[in-house]
């Protein structure tokens, strides 16, 4: 298997505009997180789907930032409008299971960057 | 406060050392996560625990419940062994997951 696809690996982009990061989870699991790692804030989990549907959201920080899992194989975090301070690096990773209590399987990473 | 205390916050070791990272947390858990993070960004899922020890390797994770307080151990260090080690749990009000700040390992040749 692949692992956990993310895509793109670096975006830069203005304040202002949309930005839309995209994840590929290992086929078969059921689970799929998005966290964001900054400097100041360390590791934050932001929103988590359980079979497509969305368990906990209570990381995602603002109305701005919004996540869709349309189908087991895909899922997105969009931001708009992007501001700097949400210049991080966006990990994406699945896990077999439902919750959190079991193995995560992490993407490389979106490191974006906003000017 | 923070949720998840980890310590050292930074750790330099000769290689061959044996190496002792700490984790100690507030909340009630439902498990503990300890995540590996290599220079180059990538997180590995070292170990899932909620009780007792396991070993992977060189690698020892042990938690205790009562205590509250998880180690990870590297027998042998390595250079390769040189990255950012995460603790995290699940637990608290509503499930959360909490993260530690991390513990930059740096082993010297």
């Amino acid at each position: 298997d692949a692992g956990v696809i993310q895509s793109p690996r670096h975006e830069v982009t203005e304040m202002g505009q949309e930005v839309t990061l995209r994840c590929k989870p290992i086929s078969g699991h059921n689970s799929l997180f998005w966290y964001r790692q900054t400097m100041m804030r360390g590791l934050e989990l932001l929103i988590y789907f359980n079979n497509n549907v969305p368990i906990d959201d209570s990381g995602m920080p603002e109305d701005r930032f919004s996540a869709k899992m349309p189908n087991a194989s895909f899922s997105t975090l969009k931001i708009q409008p992007s501001e700097p301070r949400d210049s991080a690096v966006y990990f994406c990773a699945s896990s077999l299971a439902g919750g959190l209590s079991y193995e995560q399987y992490f993407g490389p990473g979106t490191r974006l960057t906003v000017t | 406060k923070n949720e998840v205390e980890q310590s050292p916050q930074n750790l330099t070791a000769q290689e061959g050392e044996f190496i002792t990272i700490n984790c100690s947390y507030s909340v009630g858990i439902s498990a503990l996560h300890w995540l590996q993070q290599h220079p180059g960004g990538g997180i590995v899922s070292l170990f899932m625990l909620s009780s007792g020890k396991k070993k992977h390797g060189r690698l020892i994770a042990t938690i205790n419940i009562q205590e509250k307080h998880s180690s990870l151990h590297i027998t042998a260090s390595h250079p390769r062994d040189s990255a950012v080690y995460i603790c995290a749990v699940e637990g608290g009000t509503g499930n959360q997951f909490y993260f530690g700040t991390g513990t930059s390992l740096t082993v010297i040749p």
